[in-house]
């Protein structure tokens, strides 16, 4: 059974940096690309970033290219999002999903961990 | 990376059957077939219920369907339950490698 936990939320000030964590099990982690999404409280969905099953090939959405960092370490089937520059804007619920590219699609998805950016 | 048009709501009754559109770029949604749908009920993770426009994961109410037309993707449910109230999301891969979602539709089972 795919299970996907993320973790590394909380209460951060603006312009400081977080790192979240995304625990995987119940599947072949190394052979999936994975993404982050995020959601704000009572808000619709945004599609954060993406990386490759290896790890070579990763991109991101905009609003946080150059801020935001997606890493894996397929040893301990950990995927990471390291965030740097926080503001405001980025206080949401991040979630981690595992992303076959034989569905392009985000076909399971973790409960969510929440960031809150605030002084 | 604008996100994909959607209606912000749709209701209907038991048993009736609705549609939720979904229009994006011609460049995401016009020309690839990777659009997704996704269920979320409050409080809940999203739920993938269809991908490549049409298809259905396993576990999924053949209820549910999927097409589109030029630059609209759409989702629908027929035979209304009222275990179908939640938020709908589309949400496309696009031409520059990322994704994109909808703004989301929240659908009331009246």
């Amino acid at each position: 059974q795919v299970q996907l936990v993320e973790s590394g939320g909380g209460v951060v000030q603006p312009g400081r940096s977080q790192r979240l964590s995304c625990a995987a099990s119940g599947f072949s982690f190394s052979t999936y690309a994975m993404h982050w999404a995020r959601q704000v409280p009572g808000k619709g969905l945004e599609w954060v970033a993406v990386i490759s099953y290896e790890g070579n090939n990763k991109y991101y959405a905009d609003s946080v290219k150059g801020r935001f960092t997606i890493s894996r370490d397929n040893s301990n089937n950990t995927l990471y999002l390291q965030m740097n520059s926080l503001t405001t804007a980025d206080t949401a619920v991040y979630y981690c999903a595992r992303g076959p590219m034989t569905m392009y699609s985000l076909d399971s998805w973790g409960q969510g961990t929440l960031v809150t950016v605030s002084s | 990376q604008s996100a994909l048009t959607q209606p912000a709501s749709v209701s209907g009754s038991p048993g009736q059957s609705i549609t939720i559109s979904c229009t994006g770029p011609s460049s995401d949604v016009g020309d690839f077939n990777f659009v997704s749908w996704y269920q979320q009920h409050p409080g809940k993770a999203p739920k993938l219920i269809l991908y490549f426009l049409s298809n259905r994961p396993s576990g999924v109410s053949d209820r549910l369907s999927g097409s589109k037309s030029g630059d609209t993707a759409s989702l629908t449910i027929s035979g209304l339950q009222a275990e179908d109230t939640a938020d709908y999301y589309c949400c496309s891969y696009t031409s520059s490698g990322t994704w994109v979602f909808g703004g989301g539709t929240k659908l009331t089972v009246l």
